[in-house]
């Protein structure tokens, strides 16, 4: 089945520790993005690429960064992570990114901060 | 600015029927759309408005009026499985290249038995 994979489930890093969270599709979508969800909140994008253009959200901290090296894959690399920054990280596509386009969610890395 | 307001929680009984309703303000508005998320899971599509009205999917209705920003998601015959958390999202394309989704803060539904 077509789908949205993202690796690992679940990821525990200590503070100030680079990591990197990987997103992978099969459904040959365009667009793909990053989503930060912390507890009982809503998702938050981060920053999405339209094919290898990408688009920042203005209120992204500098120390998130991302990575599309082909159209199935997108890393989020996140240089220095503090406490703040532990949550669940979602991986999303679009066919398009078109008005009428659904959002593919992936199963999400919760991300632990020690 | 942008945002959206639904209520944070809602509780029901099985077999039920339950509306969550949505208001938002936002630019570039097009369209309102609605993810279940069951706890500790990703989003899940559920339905989309683009226009005024109602659009039914099995036991899950979406309506949207535009004139009053407002939309709401109706769920029939509850069942257990039905408890989960649900997002109103609106479309935004306030910039020339992909759309973006902005949620609402999400509405807790508790199904009794």
């Amino acid at each position: 089945d077509a789908m949205v994979i993202q690796n690992p489930r679940y990821q525990v890093t200590q503070f100030g520790k680079p990591v990197t969270l990987s997103c992978s599709q099969t459904l040959n979508h365009n667009v793909m993005y990053w989503y930060q969800q912390k507890s009982s909140q809503a998702p938050k994008l981060l920053f999405h690429y339209y094919d290898k253009d990408f688009n920042n959200e203005a209120d992204t901290p500098d120390n998130f960064q991302s990575r599309r090296p082909n159209t199935s894959f997108c890393f989020l690399d996140i240089r220095s992570p503090g406490l703040g920054d532990a949550a669940m990280y979602l991986c999303a596509t679009s066919e398009s990114g078109g008005a009428s386009d659904t959002q593919y969610f992936g199963p999400g890395t919760r991300l632990t901060v020690l | 600015g942008q945002s959206l307001e639904q209520p944070s929680e809602v509780t029901a009984v099985e077999g039920a029927i339950v509306q969550i309703n949505c208001t938002y303000q936002t630019s570039g508005f097009y369209g309102l759309s609605w993810y279940q998320q069951h706890d500790g899971g990703a989003p899940t599509f559920l339905s989309y408005n683009a226009l005024d009205g109602l659009e039914e999917t099995g036991r899950f209705s979406s309506f949207l009026s535009r004139s009053d920003s407002y939309g709401y998601l109706l769920l029939q015959e509850l069942q257990m499985k039905d408890s989960a958390s649900y997002f109103c999202a609106v479309r935004s394309m306030i910039y020339n290249q992909g759309g973006k989704l902005i949620f609402g803060q999400g509405t807790e539904l508790s199904v009794k038995p």
